[in-house]
């Protein structure tokens, strides 16, 4: 069964507005993933958050973690059209990056 | 940083013929590789693990006969879909893990895919 679930499904905005992307999971996780699909290729490590962690930051990404709500939220700041997409999170019980359980994944269509 | 090469990116074959594909760390050693399978707009479902010299670790659900799984070196993986049928079509991904040089980081890196259409 899908561990991350991922809201919205689809997502559409105007080039240099922010996107807030959520997802969701069931168990407890040494770390969370966020990754970038364009359409028909592999997948792009964006960011990983360990459980210890609250916020992180990477250029425009802003990721945060809520251990309590089993959440995690990433923000994309001044959005760009390359940056239509779909996204993932994805969760790590272990930390060895093994066994990554990936949600269903969000699309997100920046308008120029 | 580190690259993993997957080939073919796409292929079509007929039914009841096998179809290998490749999975490469091209500049790091790779101890275990995972195989994963994407239908449309659906999510990544994990379909084994490969560890370097060892059998794979397969999935519930996934039939090792079918999808048959060779991870003969350090920087190789193959998955073969034995007698492919229409019903096998979809989006295979590969991700290596490994450290790449520099890095000092046991870090997960995917391919590009391969898009496998069964006629």
């Amino acid at each position: 069964s899908q561990q991350g679930e991922e809201d919205p499904q689809a997502l559409s905005i105007q080039e240099g507005e922010n996107a807030t992307m959520n997802c969701s999971y069931k168990t407890s996780i040494n770390n969370l993933q966020w990754y970038r699909q364009n359409s028909g290729r592999g997948l792009v490590h964006l960011i990983l958050i360990r459980s210890n962690e609250r916020e992180k930051h990477s250029g425009r990404l802003r990721v945060t973690l809520d251990t309590s709500k089993k959440s995690s939220s990433l923000l994309i700041t001044a959005s760009r059209a390359a940056d239509t997409a779909s996204y993932f999170c994805a969760t790590d019980l272990t930390g060895a990056n093994s066994k990554l359980t990936f949600g269903k994944g969000i699309t997100l269509s920046v308008r120029p | 940083g580190a690259v993993v090469s997957q080939h073919p990116s796409w292929v079509i074959c007929k039914s009841g013929t096998s179809v290998k594909i490749e999975c490469r760390s091209l500049d790091f050693q790779a101890t275990t590789m995972f195989w994963y399978r994407q239908f449309p707009k659906q999510s990544l479902m994990l379909m084994a693990t490969s560890n370097e010299g060892s059998k794979a670790t397969y999935e519930q659900g996934v039939e090792k006969d079918k999808f048959l799984i060779n991870h003969a070196s350090l920087t190789l993986s193959t998955l073969t879909v034995t007698s492919a049928h229409p019903e096998d079509s979809s989006f295979y991904i590969c991700s290596a893990r490994g450290v790449p040089p520099g890095s000092g980081a046991n870090v997960l890196t995917f391919g590009a895919g391969s898009r496998l259409t069964v006629l």
